[in-house]
């Protein structure tokens, strides 16, 4: 079965400093891997998405994943944080919608940013 | 861009009466997801869609059930609302290519039953 642990339910950061967001995940198969930011009050917007094609993924808003296959992780980094990156951000894993596309989500790991 | 609608956005109403949540995309996207999510959790997938006429349950059970008439409309309906019903409801649509399809989200619904 496939899960998703989000080390940290709230990371508080300076401005300016780097960001790290924690994701490990189990899954039996190769995943995809997915992270995704909810601002207050809205839905789920994609950040960025693992597929195999590169180990490191970049994404928008200055933000990048890598994926360890031997750590069974999918850390989120961005070098410098803006007060605008403050957010809800969750990671997950699916086996493709060739299976059933079925995302299982992390708990969110809140994001503040102090000025 | 993403094009994927909820209402109402917010709705409060009285234990016993019959919602029904609306969820269009103007993608054409064959996969729609319903998922609920309580403050500060996780999402927890309640009902997904592979197309027209085509529902299943989630992995967290619930009380609501799901229509899938039109491709671009996916309706969740609680015949009656209880407090236990409140909540953040999320629909999502992705496509279906066989390979890693995002899902993308709608704003959201959040219910308070009083």
């Amino acid at each position: 079965a496939q899960s998703v642990t989000q080390l940290g339910s709230h990371v508080s950061v300076s401005e300016g400093a780097l960001v790290l967001l924690r994701c490990n995940y189990s899954s039996s198969v190769p995943p995809y891997l997915f992270w995704y930011v909810q601002y207050p009050n809205q839905g789920l917007q994609l950040l960025l998405k693992y597929t195999s094609a590169a180990t490191l993924v970049k994404g928008i808003n200055g933000f990048e994943a890598e994926f360890k296959k031997s750590e069974t992780s999918f850390h989120l980094t961005k070098p410098s944080a803006h007060m605008s990156d403050a957010a809800e951000y969750f990671c997950a894993v699916s086996l493709g919608s060739g299976n059933t596309g079925k995302l299982i989500f992390g708990q969110g790991t809140t994001l503040q940013v102090k000025p | 861009e993403a094009d994927i609608y909820q209402t109402p956005r917010y709705l409060v109403i009285g234990t016993g009466k019959k919602i029904t949540l609306e969820c269009s995309q103007t993608m054409g996207h064959d996969k729609m997801y319903w998922y609920q999510q309580d403050p500060g959790m996780e999402l927890h997938l309640i009902h997904y869609s592979y197309g027209v006429n085509s529902t299943e349950k989630g992995d967290l059970s619930s009380e609501s059930t799901v229509s899938r008439i039109r491709t671009e409309h996916f309706p969740l309906t609680l015949e009656s609302a209880r407090p236990s019903h409140t909540s953040q409801y999320l629909c999502a649509s992705s496509p279906f290519s066989g390979g890693a399809d995002e899902q993308y989200f709608g704003p959201g619904t959040r219910l308070t039953v009083t």
